[in-house]
This record gives structure tokens, C-alpha cells and sequence, in this order.
């Protein structure tokens, strides 16, 4: 059984197009994030929710906007997709003092 | 703020030799966890050891061990025995372990191993 779950694997678009990339997780956590890794390979956060309630948002743009409809999922939504934003996305969980779980990660490339 | 500082942007070693991978963070808290996660080009990130600053016993996974030193703020990584498939990314992680902020898991910029044959 996959522990964090992210769909999907890569995603290829044109800009000004709106996309969502999925996440679920089955290990019970009640926190889960978004991470974007850049072409450096820095991780930086963008998101954490804490039982479906928005914890963290880090300086993103009004243009991606998460959901979590239950602490088992939380969605990213982007809308107007501008090239800058073509990365990898991360979702993970984690309880506190716990290891922190990673899903396989997203590919978003914008053209 | 808690921040994270990974100063080795890239290391090399030959294969079967021992590494050290630095990182240093800065916190005024008393109560926190740190990792080393290892990202291969598949690009999983996966973890390869924990540390609880409560702990004053470094943590040891088989080859991998830690030097951690909470008066300087530094938790070492050091890779015995390297092989092959320890090529990868890694990257250092901290994350508080009591209310408030606790949510936030932050990573340095991570530091490039190759291990030569």
C-alpha cells in the first residue's frame, strides 16, 4: 500500500491552462504539506494543513490554491499557469516528531 | 525563524570510503527533530535517519550515523562503507516537535554525493 499518494506522476501544459494535482495519504497523519523543487533542487514549502485547516502559506501566489476536503487528502489547484511554475511538487505528511512521508512527486512543466 | 544550512553544495567519494555531510541550523527552541532525507535521481525522497534533540545518543541506521551537537547547533551526517547507490541528493531537515509552528518541515538546499567506483 502506497503511504502518500500524488497524481499525477508528470504533467505537461500550456500556460494560462488551470490544473490540479491529487494527494492522499493513509498513514493517519493530520499534517500535510506542499513542497516546490526547483531546478537547484531547492525544496521550498508552500502549504501545510493540520486537520484540514490551513496552517502555513508561504508567499505563494493567489494563483495556486490547496484543498483539503478531509486530513486524509489535500489537493493543489493552479489556475492561469505561467512558465515559472514548472517544477516538481511534493506532497507529504507527517505527525509531529514523526519522519516526514513524501509522495513520488509531480513534474509540471509548463509551455 | 528556524533556518537550515547545508554549506557543501557538492561532495565526491570513492566507493567504500567514509563521507561527512555538514549541516548546521539555528532555532531558539528546545524541543525539535532533525533528518537526513536522500533524494536519488528517481526522485523519491526518502529518510534516512532521525534525530530527537532530547536524545544525547546519536542516531545509527547500519552504515549511516550521525554527529549531533546541540550546544553548536550541528547535525552531521557520516556515510561508512559508501556504495554506488548511495549517489544521490541529501538533504537535511528540521522540524519542531511542540505546538504553534510545529508544522513546518524545513529543509536546507541540500548537498550533491557521487560515489566513484
Amino acid at each position: 500500500d502506497t503511504a502518500v499518494s500524488q497524481t499525477p506522476k508528470y504533467l505537461v501544459t500550456q500556460m494560462g491552462n488551470d490544473k490540479s494535482i491529487k494527494c492522499e495519504q493513509n498513514l493517519g497523519h493530520d499534517t500535510m504539506y506542499w513542497y516546490k523543487q526547483d531546478s537547484k533542487k531547492f525544496l521550498k514549502i508552500m502549504f501545510s494543513y493540520n486537520n484540514k485547516e490551513l496552517i502555513i502559506n508561504e508567499t505563494v501566489p493567489n494563483r495556486f490554491s490547496p484543498k483539503s476536503p478531509d486530513k486524509a487528502h489535500l489537493n493543489l489547484h493552479i489556475n492561469s499557469l505561467e512558465l515559472g511554475d514548472s517544477a516538481v511538487y511534493f506532497c507529504a505528511s507527517t505527525r509531529a516528531g514523526i519522519e516526514a512521508f513524501f509522495g513520488q512527486g509531480t513534474r509540471l512543466t509548463v509551455v | 525563524a528556524q533556518t537550515v544550512t547545508q554549506s557543501q553544495p557538492e561532495m565526491s567519494v570513492q566507493e567504500a570510503e567514509t563521507v561527512t555531510l555538514s549541516c548546521t541550523y539555528d532555532t531558539s527552541e528546545n524541543n525539535y527533530y532533525l533528518f537526513w532525507y536522500k533524494q536519488p535521481p528517481s526522485r523519491q525522497m526518502i529518510l534516512v535517519i532521525r534525530q530527537e534533540a532530547y536524545k544525547q545518543q546519536n542516531a545509527t541506521e547500519n552504515r549511516f550515523s550521525v554527529n549531533f551537537q546541540k550546544a553548536a547547533k550541528s547535525f552531521s551526517l557520516k556515510i561508512s562503507d559508501s556504495q554506488l547507490g548511495d549517489t544521490a541528493m541529501y538533504f537535511c531537515a528540521f522540524i519542531l516537535g511542540s505546538g504553534g509552528s510545529n508544522y513546518k518541515l524545513t529543509f536546507g538546499k541540500g548537498t550533491l554525493l557521487t560515489v566513484n567506483p
